[in-house]
């Protein structure tokens, strides 16, 4: 059974406020990615990452960042939260190889800018 | 990007047969399809992929359309546990990411 970990699952914050979530794998995947999904809609791919000191731009732009220090975890940064953060932030990751391989998802963080 | 196309909605009885279906015509020879579903509150959690064959796992079955413009997802008897959003999917025109679409929300009733 997969184990990739999210945290914290519910988040409420001030506008403004710099905010990091967290992203942890314990299958020793290589491709890590981000996706952000508003209520009743898609997926949509901010970041991904090939391996460690690898990192990409998804389809959606967004103003987060990302870093891969280890393998492990995948953590995404905003420096300055604003009202249209408001969203669920999902984190999967995969064995290295094509798009086929099976993605394994986090439950994810649901985010609330105030 | 490719693209698919589901309904938005289709209901079940419990220990019955579903079948999902996903259109998606202007699918490239070398698109793997996908399929994920996501329960309430949950990330989604992959239920199986093929490229040309029919395919059968522990989950589901996929059958393939032999011009592969089309797919089903089969479960073979609905659960209660199964009502979730089910999504088929393609990946993206670089082939680094999924793409993801509104899904088709499955309810299956006792």
């Amino acid at each position: 059974e997969a184990d990739i970990y999210q945290t914290p699952r519910y988040l409420v914050i001030g506008t403004g406020k710099k905010i990091t979530l967290e992203c942890s794998q314990t299958m020793g995947h290589d491709k890590m990615y981000w996706y952000q999904q508003d209520p009743g809609m898609e997926l949509h791919l901010i970041h991904y990452s090939y391996g460690v000191n690898s990192t990409e731009k998804g389809d959606l732009s967004s103003e987060s960042t990302v870093s891969r220090i280890r393998t492990e975890h995948f953590p995404l940064t905003l420096e300055s939260a604003r009202p249209s953060h408001t969203s669920q932030y999902l984190c999967a990751s995969s064995e290295y190889g094509g798009v086929d391989q099976p993605q394994h998802f986090g439950d994810g963080t649901r985010l609330s800018i105030l | 990007d490719a693209k698919t196309t589901q309904p938005n909605s289709m209901e079940s009885n419990e220990e019955e047969p579903v079948h999902l279906p996903c259109n998606h015509s202007t699918i490239s020879g070398t698109d793997y399809i996908h399929w994920y579903r996501q329960l309430p509150s949950q990330g989604p959690e992959y239920v199986i992929h093929g490229l040309t064959s029919n395919v059968n796992n522990r989950m589901a079955s996929l059958a393939i359309a032999e011009d592969r413009k089309s797919s089903t997802l089969i479960l073979h008897r609905a659960t209660l546990r199964d009502a979730a959003v089910y999504y088929c999917i393609l990946s993206n025109q670089a082939g680094t990411a999924l793409i993801f679409g509104k899904g088709t929300t499955l309810s299956v009733s006792s």
